[in-house]
């Protein structure tokens, strides 16, 4: 069984940085495997992808964030790590950090999801 | 940016009935969509991929069919834990992976 548990403030003031980390745990990870995302659901409403980082660091971006995000990975921590800058209310959302298999934009598992809010 | 309609927006039936959900996109997406399964408080869980593959642990009566722009998911005899929001996905053509709106699947 993957684990996924995201970790960060839950609570951010307008016009600052977002940041999140993803844990992975699971006995028979293999880290080097697999790519990584984050999704985030805004209250009420659907699912929005924000990026994919793959285990060779590469990386891609939804162009609706208007290259307001950084995703990188520390393989040697199994953790990867959001930064969302510039935000505004219309961020507040829950944030989900996911694995994409068996292919690439397909997400198998997924963390519980945090609420971050933006408000000062 | 593909963009993916789903509809009805809510469908509401008994248990034991036939489900039927659909997707259409914008452009052909070949066979590159994806189903997900989301109950409230939880996080959205993976279902069909690629169209008709259904992902680890998920019963049979969780199908999948479609190619090109119009796709449907059916659940062939509702179980009350059925019951959920719904979202179809694309990963044909991204940047961006896009996501349907959903479909409210209710208890009639």
């Amino acid at each position: 069984q993957v684990l996924l548990q995201e970790s960060g403030p839950g609570l951010v003031k307008p016009s600052e940085t977002l940041s999140l980390t993803c844990t992975v745990s699971g006995d028979s990870i293999n880290w080097s495997s697999y790519h990584w995302g984050w999704i985030r659901q805004p209250p009420g409403k659907g699912l929005d992808w924000i990026g994919s980082v793959y285990y060779s660091g590469s990386t891609y971006y939804n162009p609706s964030l208007k290259s307001r995000d950084t995703i990188s990975v520390d393989t040697s921590k199994r953790q990867f790590s959001l930064k969302l800058s510039s935000v505004t209310a219309a961020d507040t959302a829950v944030y989900y950090c996911v694995r994409e298999f068996p292919a690439r934009g397909v997400f198998d598992f997924w963390s519980q999801g945090t609420l971050v809010t933006v408000s000062s | 940016e593909i963009v993916l309609t789903q509809s009805p927006a809510t469908l509401s039936l008994s248990p034991g009935e036939r489900a039927t959900l659909s997707c259409r996109a914008s452009q052909s997406v070949n066979n590159y969509l994806v189903w997900y399964q989301q109950k409230p408080g939880q996080a959205p869980r993976l279902l069909i991929y690629d169209a008709s593959n259904r992902a680890t642990g998920i019963p049979a009566r969780f199908s999948g069919s479609g190619s090109g722009t119009d796709f449907t998911l059916t659940i062939s005899s509702l179980e009350p834990e059925d019951f959920a929001v719904y979202y179809c996905q694309q990963r044909s053509s991204w940047p961006p992976i896009t996501f349907g709106q959903g479909t409210r699947l209710e208890i009639k």
